[in-house]
């Protein structure tokens, strides 16, 4: 799976859109772009995903470069409840594969969300 | 409703001993996942298990012994706990298919080693 570089930490007021951005320069055709988040003392949560188009659901935009070597999660409107390690993940395919749903994950950015 | 749940949520024990963290999905998935984050907040997988069947291991030592008695079940059993097998140990499930992309992760359980 191709490496990710995310910075190590952010900070964004309350109300406004956190732009987490995430370098995936090795990323091959058949890798996708995935985004968790993990708030403190819980498990990883799944927020998106996406193979070159850009994507939003209810919690957030993905958007890929047309080069596909990075890419930025957005959340629109953050509350503090967005106080989280969010984790960009670049892996082959699907759920089959070599890999077999393996998830690497890195370090992280530390997205601090204050009133 | 638990998607994904373990038991215990704390585990403090003695060097030496023997433990078992449970994991159960309610989901239906037909794959599931031990992960292992340690002090440095690092995640690593441990285990993947699909219909029972182990898919991935990566390097764990042989005292790690996952077991999955029904798809819906991973169970980790740990042999001969060391200080260094101290962290949090994370279950997760998906569904096997070319049409899943997320996992769905329980809410870890803190082993600590004396």
């Amino acid at each position: 799976d191709a490496k990710t570089t995310q910075p190590t930490s952010m900070d964004c007021a309350e109300g406004r859109a956190a732009n987490l951005p995430c370098n995936h320069s090795t990323i091959s055709g058949n890798e996708y772009v995935y985004w968790y988040r993990q708030i403190h003392s819980q498990g990883p949560q799944y927020i998106i995903h996406g193979l070159k188009n850009n994507e939003t659901n209810e919690m957030a935009s993905l958007i890929i470069t047309e080069d596909r070597k990075s890419s930025t999660l957005i959340l629109p409107h953050a509350t503090l409840r967005d106080t989280a390690v969010y984790y960009c993940i670049v892996r082959e395919g699907r759920g089959g594969g070599t890999s077999y749903g393996k998830l690497t994950f890195g370090q992280g950015t530390i997205l601090t969300v204050h009133p | 409703d638990t998607a994904v749940s373990q038991t215990p949520k704390y585990l403090v024990t003695q060097m030496g001993n023997d433990k078992s963290i449970k994991c159960e999905q309610n989901l239906g998935h037909d794959t599931m996942y031990w992960y292992k984050q340690d002090s440095k907040k690092f995640l690593k997988i441990m285990f993947s298990y699909n219909n029972k069947e182990l898919i991935i291991n990566e390097t764990v030592p042989n005292r790690f012994s996952p077991k999955s008695p029904d798809k819906a079940h991973l169970n980790l059993h740990i042999n001969s706990l060391e200080l260094g097998d101290s962290a949090v140990y994370f279950c997760a499930s998906s569904p096997f298919s070319r049409s899943s992309y997320e996992q769905y992760f329980g809410p870890g359980t803190r082993l600590t080693v004396t």
